[in-house]
């Protein structure tokens, strides 16, 4: 059974980077696109970006200038990093599985919650 | 980029019908055939129920169904259960990226 665990630092400074990794376990990870979502409770969910196997991204143009996502196909990764953060940014982070027959996600992590406070 | 409008709240009382919409424009719901969407209990990452617009992933009861007009989508509960009572999001893809509805709780009565 294919599990999305995710790691990272949950309390922020305004101005800080956020950083986030997901590993895949238990299933292919090159048959799939990786996607990063975020839940707030004024925007509700939002599509960060995603990333292929082989690097290729594509990003929410509303946030696309301080998001990178990269991957690390040797251990089964892929991860965040959101730079200059501020309070708006904080949320639930998941990280979510594309399904390789459609346009949506079908399986999520646990989710994350980052905090950006001074 | 704005989410997609979908009503508050909608509520219903057991075995009956309840349809959440999901509005957008032509360069997302009206422009692809890729609408999802996702049910979330509390504490919970979502979970998808429907996909390109009106197909069920195996496992999900049939009494969930979606559909599209135009700009709209919608997705009904038929025979609205206690356990059908948490949030609900629809999703559509829009060229390249994706796009979230504001969400909606349904409420059994």
């Amino acid at each position: 059974q294919v599990q999305l665990q995710q790691w990272g630092a949950g309390l922020l400074k305004p101005s800080e980077t956020l950083s986030l990794t997901c590993a895949v376990y238990g299933g292919s990870f090159t048959d799939h696109n990786w996607s990063w979502i975020r839940q707030t409770p004024g925007k509700g969910l939002e599509w960060i970006g995603e990333i292929h196997h082989s690097g290729s991204t594509n990003y929410n143009p509303s946030l696309k200038s301080r998001v990178t996502i990269s991957v690390d196909t040797s251990k089964n990764q892929f991860s965040l990093k959101l730079s200059s953060v501020t309070a708006a940014d904080t949320a639930v982070y998941y990280c979510a599985r594309n399904a390789n027959s459609g346009y949506y996600f079908d399986l999520w992590g646990r989710g994350t919650l980052v905090t950006v406070s001074s | 980029q704005s989410a997609l409008t979908q009503p508050r709240s909608v509520s219903g009382s057991p075995g009956q019908s309840v349809t959440i919409s999901c509005t957008g424009t032509s360069s997302d719901v009206g422009g692809y055939n890729f609408v999802s969407w996702y049910q979330q209990h509390p504490g919970k990452a979502p979970k998808v129920i429907i996909y390109d617009v009106t197909k069920r992933p195996s496992g999900v009861p049939d009494r969930f169904s979606g559909s599209k007009s135009g700009n709209t989508a919608s997705l009904t509960i038929s025979g609205l259960q206690a356990e059908d009572e948490t949030d609900y999001y629809c999703c559509s893809y829009a060229g390249g990226f994706y796009v979230f509805g504001t969400g909606t709780e349904v409420t059994v009565l």
